[in-house]
């Protein structure tokens, strides 16, 4: 089968760093997303990996590591605005492309 | 660009009515896509389009018909609507670069089925 796993919900506080973890579990993984959502909203792109290591857009990183099927999304300088679910998804490729999506990690940002 | 769009952005519709959902692109992207997003859950694929004349089941495509006969549009058929089908619907379609995929959401139909 397949699965993503990812904590339900983590809190911060503003300017504080945060690391959300997706451990998945699947057959043709060809490539790991994050989206963030905010509530009554669509989901939008944040970061992809294909290959291994780290990738940086802004605040934004998103890390993976194929061997340990594992990968994750860090915030920096959090800001409020950031409060938002955040998902994994992972692309693979059988027969053709598909993405699955995790359950998402509701962030609450602080003051 | 408009991006994607889906129309109606709400609906009710008692069981055993049919509707269809609307999603229209206008980026010529040949991969779409239709998701349902359950209260505090994560998107399950229902189905999807690798292009015109092209599509394949997702996760959960039972009670659930599409089409692809152009590459903007994508209509989502339901048939007889149930209960289970309350939720909230995404369409996107998805550009790939370098094997980097990209995809972008429309606002999505909020559909309750009473």
């Amino acid at each position: 089968g397949q699965s993503l796993e990812q904590p339900s919900e983590v809190t911060a506080v503003e300017g504080a760093i945060v690391q959300i973890n997706c451990t998945y579990q699947t057959s043709g993984f060809y490539g790991l997303s994050w989206y963030q959502q905010h509530d009554g909203g669509a989901p939008t792109f944040l970061s992809y990996n294909g290959l291994d290591g780290l990738e940086e857009t802004g605040r934004f990183s998103s890390f993976l590591s194929r061997s340990d099927s594992y990968g994750y999304l860090l915030l920096q300088e959090l800001q409020m605005k950031d409060s938002a679910s955040y998902f994994c998804a992972v692309r693979r490729l059988t027969g053709g492309f598909k993405t699955i999506f995790g359950a998402g990690t509701r962030l609450f940002v602080k003051a | 660009n408009a991006g994607v769009t889906q129309t109606p952005k709400f609906r009710i519709l008692k069981i055993g009515q049919s509707m269809t959902l609307q999603c229209t692109q206008d980026m010529n992207h040949n991969y779409m896509y239709w998701y349902r997003q359950d209260p505090g859950m994560g998107l399950k694929l229902i189905y999807y389009s690798v292009g015109a004349g092209i599509t394949d089941k997702g996760e959960v495509p039972n009670g659930y018909n599409v089409s692809r006969s152009t590459t903007e549009d994508f209509p989502l058929r339901l048939e007889l609507a149930a209960p289970s089908q309350t939720s909230v619907y995404f369409c996107a379609s998805s550009q790939t670069s370098g094997g980097r995929e990209t995809q972008y959401f429309g606002p999505g139909t909020r559909l309750l089925v009473l």
